[in-house]
């Protein structure tokens, strides 16, 4: 399967607790962004990074929030002291630089619930 | 303040009709326009998408009507299906970023049989 991955598909934490998540694009994708989305609503973006560099981040992340890509490969998505606010669905995504209209390709996402 | 309104929020047609969902902006920089399908328990997949140069776009059963001036674009899924049963995102993207894509609060359709 050569699509976006993400794991773990789901995660239960107690608030207060920390979580990563881990996001593999499609391995000649340079751009990988990150989304939530919470229950009927659409993705809201989050972050996005060209290789290694993260080149925007949203309102939406707080300090507890931290993304890294640091081989410009996978990247990782971690919530510090999560909250119950932050149950949700985070989703990744990748594109190519250079595709006309940057068509971003979704993984399955990650369901975070905090209790 | 959502830049993307989508309506319905969740539409019943019938097999073989014609589903209808509609999408508004504000933003006159927004350029670039897709919509995406999304299956529970799956990530949102690229359906169509078109730019606001042109006023139509169809691929197979999937049509976007686009209205520049009325800055509103509408998904036409004809002879609609069980299979097309899932939850439709509309979206948008500026031409100076077509990095952030701006989403709809999304439409869940049931197609019956």
């Amino acid at each position: 399967d050569t699509g976006v991955s993400q794991d773990p598909r789901h995660k239960i934490t107690k608030r207060g607790q920390n979580v990563t998540f881990r996001c593999d694009p499609i391995s000649e994708h340079n751009r990988l962004y990150w989304y939530r989305q919470t229950l009927g609503q659409g993705p809201e973006f989050l972050t996005y990074f060209q290789n290694e560099a993260q080149l925007e981040k949203s309102r939406l992340l707080s300090d507890r929030f931290s993304a890294e890509r640091p081989k410009g490969s996978f990247s990782t998505l971690e919530i510090q002291r999560t909250e119950q606010g932050d149950s949700a669905m985070y989703l990744c995504a990748s594109s190519q630089v250079g595709s006309q209209y940057n068509e971003q390709f979704f993984g399955p996402g990650t369901r975070l619930t905090v209790l | 303040q959502q830049q993307v309104k989508q309506s319905p929020q969740s539409l019943i047609v019938q097999k073989g009709g014609i589903s209808i969902i509609n999408c508004a902006y504000e933003n006159t920089a927004f350029d670039y326009f897709p919509w995406y399908q999304q299956f529970p328990g799956k990530g949102p997949a690229l359906l169509i998408a078109i730019r606001p140069d042109v006023s139509e776009k169809k691929e197979g059963r999937f049509t976007i009507s686009f209205n520049k001036s009325a800055k509103q674009f509408s998904l036409h899924i004809m002879d609609s299906q069980p299979g097309d049963s899932a939850t439709y995102f509309c979206a948008a993207s500026k031409r100076n970023n077509f990095n952030k894509f701006y989403f709809g609060s999304g439409t869940k359709l049931n197609v019956k049989p």
